[in-house]
């Protein structure tokens, strides 16, 4: 089992770009949420998808937006990016027997310029 | 506005001593509790979780204490080992811990040998 994946690693780009960060969930799991850690800062909830639907929104402009495909991996697309938007992005994965726990993949790291 | 704090950005207690951390709230509508682990270049992994009608969970080394009337949850590691050394979140969620997770900043947790 692969666990959580979330590609690419670590990013760099300008201010006014647009970045996808793509995650594959765990084996059996069918629900993906996405977090924003800023340096020094616990991670904050983005959003979540379930059923290829945004299932919840946490405190984040419309510039943040997602995707989930039939095979449950998820997309996060942030549009006009500000350099506060610097961080390391999580996806988190749950479903199946382990409803009550998310898991996290190991991030990307993304670097606005 | 900080709904979870903790306040100890770091702590450090020698092997096989205990380790205790804690973390508040201040979201009366909180009814699930989480730990989480992170090590660098890792995601969070899950510890231990907490329901709001407990006010005791233990997992091995790691119990979790709950005290609704104070809004106050603490994690307590008997003996500490080397490998604790880590950064602790403490999250919270109004839905159990499959939903969005509110996150405290963490504590940075060293074992001294």
């Amino acid at each position: 089992d692969a666990g959580v994946t979330q590609s690419p690693t670590h990013l760099i780009k300008t201010r006014g770009q647009q970045v996808t960060l793509r995650c594959s969930p765990k084996s059996g799991h069918d629900t993906v949420s996405w977090y924003q850690q800023a340096l020094g800062q616990g991670p904050q909830f983005i959003f979540q998808y379930y059923e290829e639907e945004e299932r919840q929104r946490g405190n984040f402009p419309d510039r943040f937006s997602g995707h989930q495909f039939p095979n449950y991996s998820s997309e996060l697309n942030v549009n006009a990016l500000l350099l506060g938007d610097s961080a390391l992005y999580l996806c988190a994965t749950t479903g199946g027997l382990s409803y009550n726990e998310q898991f996290f993949g190991p991030g990307t790291r993304l670097t606005v310029l | 506005d900080q709904q979870v704090k903790q306040n100890s950005p770091s702590l450090s207690v020698q092997e096989g001593r205990i380790s205790i951390l804690n973390c508040d709230y201040t979201n009366s509508m909180f009814d699930y509790f989480l730990w989480y682990k992170k090590y660098p270049a890792e995601g969070p992994t899950f510890l231990i979780s907490i329901s709001s009608i407990k006010d005791k969970n233990e997992d091995g080394r790691f119990t979790v204490f709950l005290n609704k009337s104070a809004k106050h949850l603490s994690l307590h590691i008997v003996p500490s080992q080397p490998g604790d050394s880590a950064v602790y979140f403490c999250a919270a969620s109004k839905g159990g811990g499959a939903d969005g997770l509110t996150f405290g900043k963490g504590t940075h947790l060293i074992i001294q040998p």
